[in-house]
C-alpha cells in the first residue's frame, strides 16, 4: 500500500485560510467515511483534528474543519494563527482492519 | 484523562530485535483497538499493526507482516510490539495510539490518543 498523496508544503499568513489535500483511492478514502486528520509540532507526538472525515473532538477551534470529495479527503484551517504552524497528516481507513497514512504537509505560517 | 505509558528509548545492533511496551487503561484494553505507528527521523508516519486487545487478533501492514508481532498482555493491560530482524532504516520513533472502533464491523475509525513515542536507535 502506498501512502495517502498529501502537498509537501503550503504557507499562508496569519488571517487567512489553507487547505491541505489528501488524495487516495476508492480502496481506502473513497471507500469510508473514516479519514482523520492529525497536527505534529517538532518534537511532539500527533494530536488528533478532525475524525470520521468531518467531526472535531472536543477542544478542537471549529478553525479546523475537514471534508471529503470522491476519493480526495481535505482539511481547511481558517483564521491561520502563528501556532498553526506544524506538519499535518491525514488518515483513512484502508480496508481489511488496516489503516494508512498521507505523507504529511508542512504548515508555514507566514 | 487517557494515558498510554510507552517504555523508554532502545538501542539495538544490526540483525536484532526489540520488543516495545504501551501501558493502557483497563477501559482502553477492553473497549478500543491499539495500534503501532512509527515515524522515522524527519519522515511522516507509518502505520505499522494493530490489536483489538479484548480479542488478541492483531492486524499488521503488508510491509512488517513479517517482521513484527504485537500482542497483548490482559493482567498488566499492555500491548507489546516487537520488530525482528532490525535494520538501520528502523531507526525511528514509535508510537502507541489508541483507536475506536466503529459500531459496525469494528473498523477502526483513527487514532484519538497517541503515547510519547519510544525512540529505537539502530546502529553497530
Amino acid at each position: 500500500q502506498s501512502a495517502l498523496t498529501q502537498p509537501r508544503s503550503v504557507s499562508g499568513s496569519p488571517g487567512q485560510s489553507v487547505t491541505i489535500s489528501c488524495a487516495g483511492t476508492s480502496s481506502d478514502v473513497g471507500g469510508y467515511d473514516y479519514v482523520s486528520w492529525y497536527q505534529q509540532h517538532p518534537g511532539k507526538a500527533p494530536k488528533l483534528l478532525i475524525y470520521d472525515v468531518i467531526k472535531r473532538p472536543s477542544g478542537v477551534p471549529d478553525r479546523f474543519s475537514g471534508s471529503k470529495s470522491g476519493n480526495t479527503a481535505s482539511l481547511t484551517i481558517s483564521g491561520l494563527q502563528v501556532d498553526d504552524e506544524a506538519d499535518y497528516y491525514c488518515c483513512s481507513y484502508a480496508g481489511s482492519y488496516t489503516s494508512l497514512f498521507g505523507g504529511g504537509t508542512k504548515l508555514t505560517v507566514l | 484523562q487517557v494515558q498510554l505509558v510507552q517504555s523508554g528509548s532502545e538501542l539495538r545492533k544490526p540483525g536484532s530485535s526489540v520488543k516495545i511496551s504501551c501501558k493502557t487503561s483497563g477501559e482502553t484494553f477492553s473497549t478500543y483497538l491499539v495500534c503501532w505507528v512509527r515515524q522515522a527521523p524527519g519522515q511522516g508516519l507509518e502505520w505499522m499493526g494493530s490489536i483489538i486487545p479484548a480479542y488478541g487478533t492483531a492486524t499488521y501492514a503488508q510491509r512488517f507482516h513479517d517482521r513484527a508481532t504485537i500482542t497483548a498482555d490482559g493482567t498488566t493491560t499492555t500491548v507489546y510490539m516487537e520488530l525482528s530482524s532490525l535494520e538501520s532504516e528502523d531507526t525511528a520513533m514509535y508510537y502507541c495510539a489508541r483507536d475506536p472502533l466503529a459500531d459496525v464491523g469494528a473498523i477502526p475509525r483513527g487514532p484519538d490518543y497517541w503515547g510519547p513515542g519510544t525512540l529505537v536507535t539502530v546502529s553497530s
